[in-house]
């Protein structure tokens, strides 16, 4: 079983839609979760790190984790042809695991 | 966010030769590193992990002869692919965290393609 599960997509949704992104999980020990985005051939970029469970925002991102059910996702709100990219989702503890990617394309 | 630095940004080897790539971290003292490989629209696959001033830890299945790793300051962890082969051809992409792990800063990642 792997670590961590992520659907490759591709997902195309028009400008200023609501975009979720989401991953499981199977190790219940793992504390931190991060998402992040990655364009082609560069390295990928923090967008949020959560501890273990609950919700956080920032702008037009919400990262949500749900222990119980080892979910997370990442929500994005009013979203933009710039934020088309591949999103990936991290789990771990003392070291990480990354989902495959979701690649994301927004629409103008 | 922290700053890593990995150089070079691309590489193109003969098949028997070595490459270096370096990973720097520029603001902060990176107690881990973390080396991943990634292949076209693949995810991350982590390589190993190093910690500064003692022998890096590696996955299942990642050769250690072949891809030597050298974390001897708290801001610098090399990879070396020794002997490269085309198979070797690949985006290896570099991470540091500083005491507390939970937050990972990627490199910009450095194409190697061996002929």
């Amino acid at each position: 079983q792997k670590e961590v599960e992520q659907d490759p997509g591709p997902l195309s949704v028009p400008e200023g839609a609501i975009v979720s992104l989401n991953c499981t999980y199977s190790n219940s020990a793992f504390q931190y979760f991060m998402w992040y985005r990655q364009y082609s051939r560069k390295g990928p970029e923090l967008l949020m790190y959560t501890y273990s469970s609950g919700n956080k925002e920032d702008g037009r991102f919400t990262a949500q984790v749900d222990k119980s059910s080892k979910y997370i996702s990442l929500f994005i709100r009013d979203s933009q042809p710039s934020d088309s990219a591949t999103y990936l989702c991290a789990v771990g503890f003392n070291k990480f695991y990354f989902g495959s990617g979701t690649k994301l394309n927004v629409k103008p | 966010g922290a700053v890593v630095s990995q150089h070079p940004s691309w590489v193109i080897c003969k098949s028997g030769t070595s490459v270096k790539i370096e990973c720097r971290s520029l603001d902060f003292q990176a107690t881990t590193m973390f080396w991943y490989r990634q292949f076209p629209k693949q995810s991350l696959m982590l390589m190993a992990t190093s910690n500064e001033g003692s022998k890096a830890t590696y996955e299942q299945g990642v050769e250690k002869d072949k891809f030597l790793i050298n974390h001897a300051s708290l801001t610098l962890s090399t990879l070396t692919v020794t002997s490269a082969h085309p198979e070797d051809s690949s985006f290896y992409i570099c991470s540091a965290g500083g005491t507390g792990v939970e937050k990972l800063f990627f490199g910009s990642g450095t194409q190697l393609s061996v002929l």
